[in-house]
């Protein structure tokens, strides 16, 4: 199976901070890598869709790169409802996996 | 709009069974894989199963192949996930989630998740 290694586990920003959280891959996967933020309570939501595509209605503030093994997400300027928990996720093979996630406090 | 709308969780004993259903609205379920993910209380996320637009399709994650069976009928719209022989680590919430038309693996849209616990 693919693990995926996400770093950190969690970081405090404060609302304007630029936030970036990195994913990456036990083994190559292209560019299969999609983005989801999670609030408590809530059912994740789809962020970004093959490392660098971004869901219709999210807002640009949120981008995605990286290729093979290593990503990254970014949040442009944090904002009071991106305090959530951010996890990636391969779609290059099956099983499909995830990345143990990144939780976004407030500073 | 898109919506799932999970149900059947509840609490079962350890070697027990219970059947999730999600019932699909606002798109054409059939031309769509569907997935079965969960999340245990405090932890991450863990895709189950999914099947493919006709059935013909399924896979699983290790820990559940021979107990869950994953399924869906195209004419009511609905998944199903049916599960047997639980076990303590097998309580979390259940999302049903739309996969992907074709190619790679999307997870769009999700439902609000139904919460099974296995306990005596």
């Amino acid at each position: 199976d693919i693990q995926m290694t996400q770093s950190p586990s969690s970081l405090s920003a404060s609302v304007g901070d630029r936030v970036t959280i990195t994913c990456r891959a036990s083994q190559s996967i292209s560019t299969y890598l999609n983005w989801f933020q999670q609030k408590p309570g809530k059912a994740p939501k789809l962020l970004i869709y093959t490392a660098s595509r971004l869901q219709s209605g999210v807002p640009s503030r949120f981008s995605g790169s990286g290729s093979g093994t290593d990503f990254t997400l970014t949040i442009s300027s944090l904002q009071p409802e991106d305090f959530a928990t951010y996890y990636c996720q391969q779609s290059d093979r099956g099983p499909l996996t995830f990345g143990g996630g990144t939780k976004v406090e407030i500073k | 709009e898109v919506q799932l709308v999970e149900s059947g969780g509840g609490l079962v004993q350890p070697g027990g069974s219970l059947r999730l259903s999600c019932a699909a609205s606002g798109f054409t379920f059939g031309t769509y894989w569907m997935s079965w993910v969960r999340q245990a209380p405090g932890k991450g996320l863990e895709w189950v199963a999914n099947i493919k637009q006709d059935g013909g399709e399924r896979y699983y994650v290790d820990s559940v192949k021979g107990r869950f069976t994953i399924s869906r009928d195209n004419g009511k719209n609905s998944l199903y996930l049916q599960m047997n022989n639980l076990r303590a680590e097998d309580t979390a919430v259940y999302y049903c989630v739309r996969d992907k038309v074709e190619g790679p693996t999307n997870l769009d849209y999700w439902g609000q998740g139904t919460l099974v616990t296995v306990s005596s």
